[in-house]
């Protein structure tokens, strides 16, 4: 079975700095991998998604994401942080049909001015 | 588009009552889900349907029931709500039972007392 880590739990970065999350997979092949992210009190949005191809993916709001297939790892970057960024985010690996996505714990990021 | 809709949007219960949790897409979606929000567990799948019709269920679907009579609605169903279940539901669908993005509702926070 899939799995997904995500070892940060709580992010502090200030307005204008890089970001990166990191998300760690295990899955026997090659896997579908989605950054979500959650405002408070709103649903999840999709980021980004990889399915294949160029393992540098480009998403939604300035986020990009590199899978880099020899350390299962999938993270999310953004060059500069912008306070509306603060957030969680989850990470998300997918096999087989939609219905084995499995989420991360996520990760809480704090955005200070 | 209203996208996806959960109502209520807080529900307070006691221990064996009984409620619906309501969810509704117009996007005409075929794929329609189910998880459970828990503080440090990220998103956990409870059950999921391919169509109207067809229901399976997820990684957690113990005191939940659901059916699905049309494309457009998936209710959740708590037969004798247990303080375990305290949780923020959140209702998602998608076009087809791929990888295609899924839409996730506003969420519904729900306390058994």
């Amino acid at each position: 079975a899939q799995s997904v880590t995500q070892p940060d739990i709580h992010i502090t970065v200030s307005e204008g700095a890089s970001l990166e999350l990191r998300c760690n997979y295990s899955y026997g092949a090659t896997p579908y991998l989605f950054w979500y992210v959650q405002s408070p009190g709103q649903g999840l949005q999709l980021l980004l998604k990889y399915f294949s191809g160029d393992t540098l993916v480009q998403g939604i709001k300035g986020f990009e994401a590199e899978f880099k297939r020899s350390q299962s790892s999938f993270n999310l970057r953004k060059p500069s942080v912008h306070w509306s960024d603060a957030a969680e985010y989850f990470c998300a690996v997918g096999a087989g049909t939609a219905s084995k996505l499995t989420f991360g714990t996520g990760t809480r990021l704090q955005v200070t001015l | 588009n209203a996208g996806v809709t959960q109502t209520p949007k807080f529900q307070v219960l006691k221990t064996g009552q009984s409620m619906t949790l309501q969810c509704a897409q117009d996007m005409n979606h075929e794929y329609m889900s189910w998880y459970r929000q828990d503080p440090g567990m990220g998103l956990r799948l409870i059950h999921y349907s391919v169509g109207a019709g067809i229901t399976d269920q997820g990684e957690v679907p113990n005191g939940y029931n659901v059916s699905r009579s049309t494309t457009e609605d998936f209710p959740l169903r708590l037969l004798s709500a247990a303080p375990s279940q305290t949780s923020v539901y959140f209702c998602a669908s998608s076009y087809g039972t791929g990888w295609e993005t899924q839409y996730f509702g506003p969420g519904t926070r729900l306390l058994v007392l």
